[in-house]
């Protein structure tokens, strides 16, 4: 049974600095990991697909690796802003048919500091 | 296009109780799934929805259940409601369940059992 696992749970940085954020899985026979935000009272917005062939994706300020040999997946954020502030959410999807039936993890609270 | 919009946003319910959710999809969109969120917790995934059928089901119980309807909103019913049953419920609407199309997600409903 595949369980994702986000370490910390809440991160609190100043303004300027980088996160990173942490995201583990047990079965590395992923299809595919995608990193979302969560703001309160909304929805989840996805920020980056990676491909299980895939070692990483990028979107401005933003760098998401991939490890499936160890199970591990890195969101890095550059240059924090106050607007970054949002609860990031890893979920993975195991085979092209559970495609929106995603697992998971209990996410990071980011709190960025001005 | 309006997005995805789940009705209602608040909901007090209860034990025992039943309660119906309601999510309209994304124009056009004719897969849905739907996601419990428990506080402090990652969604975790109740069923979803494909042209009318269902097309896979999580870890939840048969009092869990959901209907699609021909212009693609949905419903997720709960029946003999638990004090656990207390989440946040989150719809997620894509233009067909293949991995080539992104979901959109509600802003969810917060469903409160006493």
């Amino acid at each position: 049974k595949q369980e994702v696992t986000q370490i910390p749970a809440a991160l609190s940085v100043p303004e300027g600095e980088n996160l990173v954020l942490n995201c583990s899985f047990t079965d590395s026979a992923i299809y595919n990991l995608q990193w979302f935000r969560q703001d309160p009272g909304k929805g989840l917005t996805s920020l980056l697909l990676i491909q299980s062939s895939q070692r990483e994706q990028t979107s401005g300020r933003l760098n998401a690796s991939l490890d499936k040999s160890s199970g591990r997946s890195t969101l890095y954020i550059a240059a924090s802003q106050p607007g970054d502030s949002a609860t990031y959410l890893c979920a993975v999807a195991m085979t092209t048919d559970s495609w929106g039936k995603f697992q998971f993890g209990a996410g990071t609270q980011v709190v960025v500091t001005p | 296009e309006t997005g995805v919009t789940q009705s209602p946003t608040h909901l007090i319910k209860t034990r025992g109780q039943q309660v119906t959710l309601r999510c309209s999809s994304q124009s056009g969109h004719n897969t849905v799934s739907w996601y419990q969120q428990a506080l402090g917790q990652g969604p975790q995934f109740i069923f979803q929805y494909y042209r009318e059928e269902e097309n896979g089901r999580g870890n939840f119980p048969p009092r869990f259940s959901g209907l699609q309807f021909p212009n693609y909103s949905s419903e997720l019913n709960v029946n003999a409601l638990e004090l656990d049953d207390s989440a946040l419920y989150l719809c997620a609407s894509s233009l067909a369940a293949g991995q080539n199309y992104g979901y959109t997600f509600g802003s969810g409903t917060r469903l409160t059992v006493v």
